[in-house]
């Protein structure tokens, strides 16, 4: 079994300041790992992943996270926000056996504020 | 080169109804997925294929039947809409262990 935990269903934080949201898994076998984002009244497009490999990961619009195993965490950060990062962001977790079988989290809104 | 297109983009039913979400992709991928999203939920999976002629259940089938003829197409059928169904529904497309492509999603209201 597998499951996504995203602490924080709303986070704000100011035009330039650090964005961290946050994700914890559970998977009972080694996970890959995904963050997507969602504007509005729009589908999900992947931000970044990890499967194996360099546990920090880069991914687009400045975005990364840190694979932590000892933590089974995945957190997403950006060093300086921008209006334009206002959206939903979702972590998801699959493993090797199969793409079909992803498990979401819940989201995080993030609002950014001038 | 369109990825996944999803159709109709609205629609409203009344409950009994049945209708036929359409999902089409062209990017050559073999899984098919479909999800409903509600609020504070995430996406949940409700039915799944791996290739042509082999579909799945996922973790909220009830009420929903799906088909895989082609590659190409996923339609996902209510059968009887019901108020519990009202949702956005994305379907997404991928390869294996990648991630998925998602469509604009349908936006379905059953009154």
């Amino acid at each position: 079994a597998q499951s996504v935990t995203q602490l924080g269903s709303h986070v704000s934080v100011s035009e330039g300041a650090l964005v961290l949201l946050r994700c914890n898994y559970s998977s009972s076998v080694p996970p890959y790992l995904f963050w997507y984002v969602q504007y509005p009244n729009q589908g999900l497009q992947l931000l970044l992943k990890y499967t194996t490999g360099a546990t920090l990961v880069k991914g687009i619009n400045g975005f990364e996270a840190e694979f932590k195993k000892s933590e089974t965490s995945f957190h997403l950060t950006k060093p300086s926000a921008h209006m334009s990062d206002a959206a939903e962001y979702f972590c998801a977790v699959t493993h090797s056996g199969g793409y079909q079988k992803v498990t979401f989290g819940t989201g995080t809104k993030l609002q950014v504020i001038p | 080169n369109a990825g996944v297109t999803q159709t109709p983009k609205f629609q409203v039913l009344k409950t009994g109804q049945s209708m036929t979400l359409q999902c089409a992709q062209d990017m050559n991928h073999e899984y098919m997925s479909w999800y409903r999203q509600d609020p504070g939920m995430g996406l949940r999976l409700i039915h799944y294929s791996v290739g042509a002629g082999i579909t799945d259940q996922g973790e909220v089938p009830n009420g929903y039947n799906v088909s895989r003829s082609t590659t190409e197409d996923f339609p996902l059928r209510l059968l009887s809409a019901a108020p519990s169904q009202t949702s956005v529904y994305f379907c997404a497309c991928g390869r294996l262990a990648t991630e998925a492509f998602f469509g604009q999603g349908t936006r379905l209201t059953v009154v």
